[in-house]
């Protein structure tokens, strides 16, 4: 069974600009989580959709959003880059967001370097 | 306010040298405990849940355990290959299934 896929998996930016990251679940995994990484905050939750549905979010800026399509897959978007948004963002996925074996298994991440 | 810390922050120990990382947590309500490795520019690696005090887990060289406050990462007899992050995270009630990891113990085993 294919893992999860992120791309792409590098990405440079200048501030202001706008970026759009992919993730593509585990097949039949219905949820879809954001991560954002970096060495001062670690991991931090940003989002998680189900059945194209929002159904939780993070601690940040409205900048940050996220759409699930009908097959699942999932993007987010950062608008208005700023310096600090440069990190590794991480998608995961798994059944469903709730009941047994609902542990999230993660992609390789995109890391966003903004300049 | 609900936290997850984890220590040491930075491990080293010499091949067949066994320790334990520790994860310490303070939420209400917990539903979950999930240790991760993460390699040098990879993505969390999923290692073991645990959801109930006086649980344990074992896979190959590690053993997890899990009180009402921290859950331990038994490494024993390590090889230069366990060398990684190891992440500690929590699901709880005020989380909605979201995790709510620690920083992280950067673990180093020389040969």
């Amino acid at each position: 069974k294919a893992g999860v896929t992120q791309t792409p998996r590098y990405l440079i930016k200048t501030r202001g600009q706008q970026v759009t990251l992919s993730c593509s679940p585990i097949s039949g995994h219905r949820s879809v989580s954001w991560y954002q990484q970096t060495p001062g905050q670690g991991l931090q939750f940003l989002f998680e959709y189900f059945s194209e549905t929002q159904r939780n979010k993070g601690n940040f800026p409205g900048r940050f959003s996220g759409r699930q399509f009908s097959n699942s897959r999932s993007e987010m978007n950062v608008s208005t880059l700023e310096l600090g948004d440069s990190a590794l963002y991480l998608c995961a996925s798994r059944p469903s967001p709730s009941g047994p074996n609902n542990e999230q298994f993660f992609g390789p991440g995109t890391r966003l370097t903004v300049l | 306010e609900d936290q997850v810390t984890q220590s040491p922050e930075a491990l080293r120990l010499q091949e067949g040298e066994s320790s334990s990382l520790n994860c310490s947590y303070t939420v209400s309500g917990l539903r979950g405990l999930f240790w991760y490795r993460q390699d040098p520019g990879k993505g969390p690696e999923f290692l073991f849940t645990l959801y109930s005090a006086g649980e344990e887990k074992e896979k190959e060289r590690l053993k997890a355990t899990l009180t009402k406050k921290e859950s331990f990462l038994h490494i024993t007899a390590p090889k230069p290959e366990d060398s990684a992050t190891y992440l500690c995270a929590v699901q709880h009630s005020n989380s909605g299934y979201a995790l709510n990891f620690g920083k992280g113990t950067s673990l180093l085993v020389t040969p």
